[in-house]
C-alpha cells in the first residue's frame, strides 16, 4: 500500500521561506522511472504544479516559479522536500504530494495535503 | 507552456444521466501524457484516467475517456450520486505538468 503525508507549517509570514516533507511509504525513489511532484491548490482554486524530482536526481519546476522553489529527496528516509522562498498571501493553499510510478504516467497516490497560510 | 481549457465550467445534471466534460489544449498533447482526475469536497484527487483513455485501477466503467491532438473527452455514461465532484484534466508530455480550470458537475 501507497501512502504519502505532507508536514510542514501551517502558518507562515509574508517573506519567509517554506519548506514542506512530503513522507512516503510503500514504494522507493531510488527505483527508475519513479518521481514525486508537489501539487497545490488555492481556496477554491484550481491545482497547480510546482516541481517533480525524479528517482536520478533530475528535477523539474514550474517555469512561473522556479525561481522560488527547490525540491530535494533523501531516499535513505523516503522523503522529498519542497522549498519556496519569499512567501506572499497569493501563495496561501493546500499542498499536495504525489507519485508518479513510471515515465509516461500522470500522478498517481496523492497525500491528503497540508494547508499553508501566508499572512502577518 | 501548453495551457489547457476545460468547458462547460459547471454541468448541472441529475442522476442517471450522461456526463461530456471537454479539454482543450493549446497545443497537441501526445495522448500518452493525457490524464482526468475527479476531486470531491475535502479531499486530494483521484487519478480516473491516463494515457487519454485508459482507466486507473478501481475505477468504473462508466467512465471513459477519448481524444487525440488537442480535444479530449471524459464521459460519465451514467451518473452515480458519488460522481458529483469537479473534475480536471492535466497534461504532462512537456517538462511542464499543467492542469486545466476544471469542470464541476453537480446535482440539478
Amino acid at each position: 500500500q501507497i501512502t504519502l503525508k505532507e508536514s510542514g507549517p501551517t502558518l507562515v509570514k509574508p517573506t519567509q521561506t517554506l519548506t514542506l516533507t512530503c513522507t512516503f511509504s510503500g514504494f522507493s525513489l531510488s527505483t527508475s522511472g519513479v518521481g514525486v511532484g508537489w501539487i497545490r491548490q488555492p481556496p477554491g482554486k484550481a491545482l497547480e504544479w510546482l516541481a517533480l524530482i525524479y528517482w536520478d536526481d533530475d528535477k523539474r519546476y514550474n517555469s512561473s516559479l522556479k525561481s522560488r522553489l527547490t525540491i530535494t529527496k533523501d531516499t535513505s528516509k523516503n522523503q522529498v522536500v519542497l522549498t519556496m522562498t519569499n512567501m506572499d498571501p497569493v501563495d496561501t493553499a493546500t499542498y499536495y504530494c504525489a507519485d508518479r510510478p513510471r515515465l509516461s504516467y500522470p500522478f498517481d497516490n496523492w497525500g491528503q495535503g497540508t494547508l499553508v497560510t501566508v499572512s502577518s | 507552456e501548453i495551457v489547457l481549457t476545460q468547458s462547460p465550467g459547471t454541468l448541472s445534471l441529475s442522476p442517471g444521466e450522461r456526463a461530456t466534460l471537454s479539454c482543450r489544449a493549446s497545443q497537441s498533447v501526445i495522448s500518452t501524457y493525457l490524464a482526468w482526475y475527479q476531486q470531491k469536497p475535502g479531499q486530494a484527487p483521484r487519478l480516473l484516467i491516463y494515457g487519454a483513455s485508459s482507466r486507473a485501477t478501481g475505477i468504473p466503467d462508466r467512465f471513459s475517456g477519448s481524444g487525440s491532438g488537442t480535444d479530449f473527452t471524459l464521459t460519465i455514461s451514467r451518473l452515480e450520486p458519488e460522481d458529483f465532484a469537479v473534475y480536471y484534466c492535466q497534461q504532462f508530455g512537456s517538462s511542464q505538468f499543467t492542469f486545466g480550470p476544471g469542470t464541476k458537475v453537480d446535482i440539478k
